[in-house]
């Protein structure tokens, strides 16, 4: 069975500080990939999307940038950390013959 | 975009069935329905999902209305692990082949009650 993992589970960062979040995902081949970020009682906010390694589409203008360097690999940077990057920050995948994501267990970040 | 508009908030009782309600009056012929739902500090988990047919798993069921306006989430048994935030999303496709966007909206939050 497919499986994805997220590390690590909570992250506390000063601002002005790089950051690096990883996500891969086991049992499958090919997904699609995606990171979310969800702010304190908000929604999800889709950032980064992936069909392919080295495949990046961003959806918002932001202080963040993704990475794939592997199939099953999905990685969230930043350089230097706002104070607004604190979040929960969620990877999804999706195997491109379904149409069901299936996300990871979140990382909450908290910059101060 | 179609937009989803669901109760803030909803109790129900242990063991009996929770029904959801979600509003999609500009949803569009080929876009699907799909519920999810978010426990407490945890990864949002899939739950169902339809286009226009009514479909059953072994989570819940979802009752979509037959001018597609609107759809109800069965949880025919409710219990205490039940209690989540449960969100309504109708699919938007994303620029580019190959991959779509969740829109989640604030969802309702269940309280499952003893």
């Amino acid at each position: 069975s497919q499986t994805i993992h997220q590390w690590p589970a909570t992250l506390v960062q000063p601002v002005g500080s790089p950051l690096s979040l990883e996500c891969t995902v086991e049992g499958t081949s090919n997904p699609n990939l995606y990171w979310y970020r969800q702010a304190a009682g908000r929604g999800l906010q889709l950032l980064f999307y992936s069909v392919g390694i080295g495949q990046i589409s961003s959806e918002v203008p932001q202080n963040l940038s993704a990475s794939r360097p592997q199939d099953r690999q999905f990685i969230l940077s930043s350089k230097k950390l706002l104070l607004s990057d604190s979040g929960f920050y969620l990877c999804a995948w999706r195997v491109a013959s379904t149409d069901t994501q299936y996300f990871g267990p979140g990382t909450r970040l908290t910059v101060l | 975009d179609a937009k989803t508009t669901q109760p803030p908030s909803m109790d129900c009782a242990e063991g009996r069935a929770a029904n959801l309600p979600c509003n999609h009056s500009t949803i569009s012929g080929n876009e699907y329905v799909y519920w999810y739902r978010q426990i407490h500090s945890q990864g949002p988990q899939y739950i169902i999902h339809g286009l226009k047919n009514n479909e059953t798993n072994e989570m819940a069921s979802l009752i979509i209305t037959e001018d597609r306006k609107s759809s109800t989430l069965i949880l025919p048994h409710a219990t205490l692990r039940d209690t989540a935030v449960y969100y309504c999303i109708v699919r938007v496709a994303l620029s580019g082949a190959g991959s779509y966007q969740l829109t989640f909206g604030k969802g309702t939050k269940l309280s499952v009650i003893p």
